[in-house]
């Protein structure tokens, strides 16, 4: 099946700083979505991206499909960011989603 | 996006009881929901794909008797661990496909502590 990779696993910021995420997959897909899960578990959609760029406030993301990567991008990190976020991807051979390993942000007042 | 609610966020329950988790989406019909288990400081791993009218397709190494899933109406499915055991505690979760894009949205999730 599809891998998915994220990197780094755990990142700790100073409140106000800029981050970058990153997923790699090994295989062509036909859905890619950014997850945040907070301290409940609860995943929360962040974006519907199999290719192209979007931007909802602080957060944006990049998904490159040719090159097999996405970043998520999180600008003027806040103690609310905290958490661990997913990606997940589905290929093209059914729409299923894989999920990364996650990586876990700390952001620190 | 589709709404999705899941009973109960939160069981205990003795070793060797059986456990249901209804999985409900609240304001679109889905003929495909799918179930997911976290265990803790690890990522979700997909269980089983819940088809409506029909039997359920189990990822390889997940026990088919063991997790019963039964998916009677285009809003409901439900999770059934039969004979719980310590070893199937885990964070519980179901997802639903809520628009002609494939996107996925998610329950609350079920935390299941087996004693």
């Amino acid at each position: 099946g599809i891998q998915v990779e994220q990197s780094p696993p755990d990142l700790i910021l100073q409140e106000g700083a800029n981050s970058t995420l990153r997923c790699n997959f090994s295989d062509s897909v036909n859905n890619l979505q950014w997850f945040h899960q907070n301290p409940w578990g609860q995943l929360i959609n962040l974006f519907y991206i199999p290719s192209g760029t979007k931007q909802n406030g602080r957060l944006s993301a990049t998904t490159v499909a040719t090159e097999r990567y996405s970043l998520l991008y999180i600008s003027s990190s806040q103690t609310t960011d905290s958490g661990v976020y997913f990606c997940a991807v589905a290929s093209n051979a059914g729409n299923m989603l894989t999920f990364g390993g996650g990586t876990r942000l700390m952001v620190k007042p | 996006g589709a709404v999705v609610s899941q009973h109960p966020s939160w069981v205990i329950c003795k070793s060797g009881t059986s456990v249901k988790i209804e999985c409900r989406s609240l304001d679109f019909q889905a003929t495909t929901m799918f179930w997911y288990r976290q265990f803790p400081k690890q990522s979700l791993m997909l269980m089983a794909t819940s088809n409506e009218g029909s039997k359920a397709t189990y990822e390889q190494g997940v026990e088919k008797d063991k997790f019963l899933i039964n998916h009677a109406s285009l809003t409901l499915s439900t999770l059934t661990v039969t004979s719980a055991h310590p070893e199937d505690s885990s964070f519980y979760i179901c997802s639903v496909e809520g628009s002609l894009t494939g996107e996925l949205f998610f329950g609350e999730g079920s935390r299941l502590t087996v004693l």
